[in-house]
């Protein structure tokens, strides 16, 4: 499975967008980019996930490269309960897989 | 549904204890997980299963073994505890994904804590 980079913490203002990169240049052309955050100690919560087209859902965005080596998650106008660690994983649709996290992100939004 | 289910929340126990840490699941995920995160860190892949009677090794076996009888059930058993495996634990199970009505993300329990002294 392909390894994600991802930069260790990251402020933003209430109410900005929040832009959160992902590296993943050694990513196949069956692995798919999902992102988790984890509030506190809770467990992971799915965001959102992409092949190679954009996606948006009620809770982000995700911008995927035409090369897809990096991508970007967009909270359109971050809140103060988005503060979490935030995760980008690659992944391949079927058969037997391994989920590796890396250290994620760690967004602080401030007042 | 329940979703993921794991117990106990919380354990201490004593060096060179052993425990079993059980997970169920009840929406009929082929694969399940289990990973640790330690204080401040990400997740570890310990161990996942790909479907009953079928389990491989993630990144930190070491110390830890599984079995998988059934679809519902992925229990992780600890034998002789160590200090260096306090952390918090994490099941978590999901299905195939690529279709319009299954994105394939991880389902997650709310984590074992567990303590080693």
């Amino acid at each position: 499975d392909a390894k994600t980079t991802q930069p260790t913490s990251m402020d933003c203002a209430e109410g900005r967008a929040a832009n959160l990169p992902c590296n993943h240049s050694t990513i196949s052309g069956n692995e798919y980019v999902y992102w988790y955050r984890q509030i506190h100690s809770q467990g992971p919560q799915y965001i959102i996930h992409g092949l190679k087209n954009n996606e948006t859902n009620e809770m982000a965005s995700l911008i995927i490269t035409e090369d897809r080596k990096s991508s970007t998650l967009i909270l359109p106008h971050a809140t103060l309960r988005d503060t979490a660690v935030y995760y980008c994983i690659v992944r391949v649709a079927t058969g037997g897989f391994k989920t590796i996290f890396g250290a994620g992100t760690r967004l602080f939004v401030k007042a | 549904n329940a979703g993921v289910t794991q117990t106990p929340k919380f354990r201490i126990l004593k060096i060179g204890q052993s425990m079993t840490l059980q997970c169920t699941q009840d929406m009929n995920h082929n694969y399940m997980y289990w990973y640790r995160q330690d204080p401040g860190m990400g997740l570890k892949l310990i161990y996942y299963s790909v479907g009953a009677g079928i389990t491989d090794k993630g990144e930190v076996p070491n110390g830890y073994n599984v079995s998988r009888s059934t679809t519902e059930d992925f229990p992780l058993r600890l034998e002789l505890a160590a200090p260096s495996q306090t952390s918090v634990y994490f099941c978590a199970s999901t299905d195939q994904q690529g279709t319009n009505t299954n994105t394939g993300e991880l389902f997650f329990g709310e984590g074992s804590r567990l303590t080693v002294l």
